[in-house]
C-alpha cells in the first residue's frame, strides 16, 4: 500500500441500504477526512477525525458516520442510503492537525437508486 | 464558517499563454490556502500552497498570491502546456486539522493547443 486507499472504486446501491466505504492509509496520519464531491459544489467535509480514537463533524454530517479504531482505518458508513448521497466521495490525511497539507484518496463513486 | 468563492468556473486559454484563477475568502482567522489540481477519474493532488505569513510563492511555473487584507489569493499558471488541462480547486484552513479544508466550487481549465 501506498499512500491512501479507497474501496469499492465504485457501487450502486439500492436506496435503505447499509453500505461501508473503507480508507485505509500507510503514511502514520493522524487526521483523516472525509469529503463529497458533488458537480457545481465542490468537495465538502463530512467528518474528520484529528488522531485515533476521536472524530468530529464536517459541514454535512447527516446520513453517515465514522469510527477511527485506529491509525490506518476511516471507515464511513450509510446506515440507509437515500438518492441525494449518490456523490463521489474521497478520503484525506494529514500528518497532524497543525500540518494542513492533506492528501487524497482516488475516490468512491456511489449511486443510490 | 469559512466561506470560499472561486472564479472563474471555467477557463480557455492558448498553449503557451497564462492562466490566473482567484478566490476570496471570508473568514480572517484562515491562515492556509493550498491549491489543489483533479484530472478526470483521480483524487485532488496539492500542487501548491501559502500560509499568512507569506504574500506569494512560486514553484517553476505555478505562483500563488495572497493579499491578507482583501481576503483574496490567486493562482498563476505562465507557459501553460496541455497537461495543465484540469479541474483547480482553492481552499482556505483556520489552521489544524479540525475543521478540515473549507474548498472553493473549481475552476475548469483548458488549454487549446
Amino acid at each position: 500500500i501506498a499512500g491512501i486507499t479507497q474501496a469499492p472504486t465504485s457501487q450502486i446501491l439500492a436506496a435503505g441500504r447499509r453500505m461501508t466505504l473503507r480508507c485505509t492509509q500507510d503514511m502514520r496520519h493522524n487526521a483523516m477526512y472525509w469529503y463529497r464531491q458533488d458537480l457545481g459544489l465542490g468537495l465538502r467535509l463530512i467528518h474528520y477525525s484529528n488522531t485515533a480514537g476521536t472524530t468530529g463533524k464536517g459541514e454535512v454530517p447527516d446520513g453517515y458516520s465514522v469510527s477511527r479504531a485506529n491509525t490506518d482505518d476511516f471507515p464511513l458508513t450509510l446506515a440507509s442510503a437515500v438518492p441525494s448521497q449518490t456523490s463521489v466521495y474521497f478520503c484525506a490525511s494529514s500528518l497532524t492537525t497543525r500540518e494542513n497539507e492533506q492528501f487524497f484518496g482516488p475516490g468512491t463513486r456511489l449511486t443510490v437508486l | 464558517g469559512e466561506n470560499v468563492e472561486q472564479h472563474p468556473s471555467t477557463l480557455s486559454v492558448q498553449e503557451g499563454d497564462s492562466a490566473v484563477i482567484k478566490c476570496t475568502y471570508s473568514d480572517s482567522a484562515s491562515n492556509y490556502f493550498p491549491w489543489y489540481k483533479q484530472e478526470l477519474g483521480k483524487g485532488p493532488q496539492l500542487i501548491i500552497d501559502i500560509r499568512s505569513n507569506v504574500g506569494e510563492k512560486k514553484d517553476q511555473r505555478i505562483a500563488v498570491t495572497l493579499n491578507k487584507t482583501a481576503k483574496h489569493f490567486s493562482l498563476h499558471i505562465t507557459e501553460t502546456q496541455p497537461e495543465d488541462s484540469a479541474v483547480y480547486f482553492c481552499a482556505a484552513s483556520m489552521g489544524g486539522g479540525a475543521d478540515g479544508l473549507t474548498f472553493g466550487k473549481g475552476t475548469h481549465l483548458i488549454i487549446q493547443p
